[in-house]
């Protein structure tokens, strides 16, 4: 049982947004403003989408974003394209060098 | 640009050890975090530790503490991940990361593991 709970599926069609969140405690998503979310194709490595909740990395599309409300975070995938189809998890740090990790969630686009 | 680059799949039997390893490049080695995490077939992913490559020190993940050791060697910016008394469900890809700004911020190609007699 994953510390970060995700829902297993979210789906949209191209061109719409999807949001996914990833809900946490007090004690990791609730304190810290260090959430970050990776998008997993099958067979690949993880590739950071988010980190410190909304900041986006160099190279990472605009249609990516990224936001915090007390213990859940959510990512935003606007404008879906037929290469977002991914599995999508969220990390969160904890404190004490501990970081929590999501389920996953399999995003479709229809 | 940075990479970080690991070891070959192995196959082992249970009860063996296996030792992976992640050479990185392209950045200074002793200035941040290496992660380890590991994903089973069809599952999520698990968090097992980390090391510090500047003083060697480490943290795991609670059910992993006993089981695995992270070690490194500065002279190749190698980062090893021993884990012990495999048993089937250790069956996994075993990943390193690089920690920046409390995010993973580049991974390894991952490692596939094979715990089977």
């Amino acid at each position: 049982q994953s510390a970060l709970t995700q829902p297993p599926a979210a789906s949209g069609s191209p061109g719409q947004s999807v949001t996914i969140s990833c809900t946490g405690s007090s004690s990791d998503v609730g304190t810290y403003n260090y959430v970050s979310w990776y998008q997993q194709h099958p067979g690949r490595a993880p590739q950071l989408m988010i980190y410190e909740v909304s900041k986006r990395p160099s190279g990472v599309p605009d249609r990516f974003s990224g936001s915090k409300s007390g213990n859940t975070a959510s990512l935003t995938v606007s404008g879906l394209q037929a290469e977002d189809e991914a599995d999508y998890f969220c990390i969160s740090y904890a404190g004490s060098r501990d970081w929590v990790f999501g389920g996953g969630t399999k995003l479709t686009v229809l | 640009q940075v990479q970080l680059v690991q070891s070959g799949a192995e196959v082992k039997e249970p009860g063996a050890s296996v030792k992976v390893s992640c050479k990185a490049s392209g950045y200074t080695f002793t200035g941040l975090f290496i992660h380890w995490a590991r994903q089973a077939p069809g599952h999520g992913l698990e968090c097992m530790g980390l090391i510090n490559p500047s003083d060697g020190s480490t943290t795991f993940a609670q059910k992993f503490q006993g089981r695995v050791t992270l070690t490194r060697d500065t002279s190749t910016s190698t980062v090893y991940m021993e884990l012990s008394s495999l048993i089937s469900d250790d069956t996994a890809v075993y990943y390193c990361a690089r920690g920046n700004s409390y995010a993973y911020d580049y991974w390894g190609q991952g490692t596939l593991v094979t715990v089977s007699s």
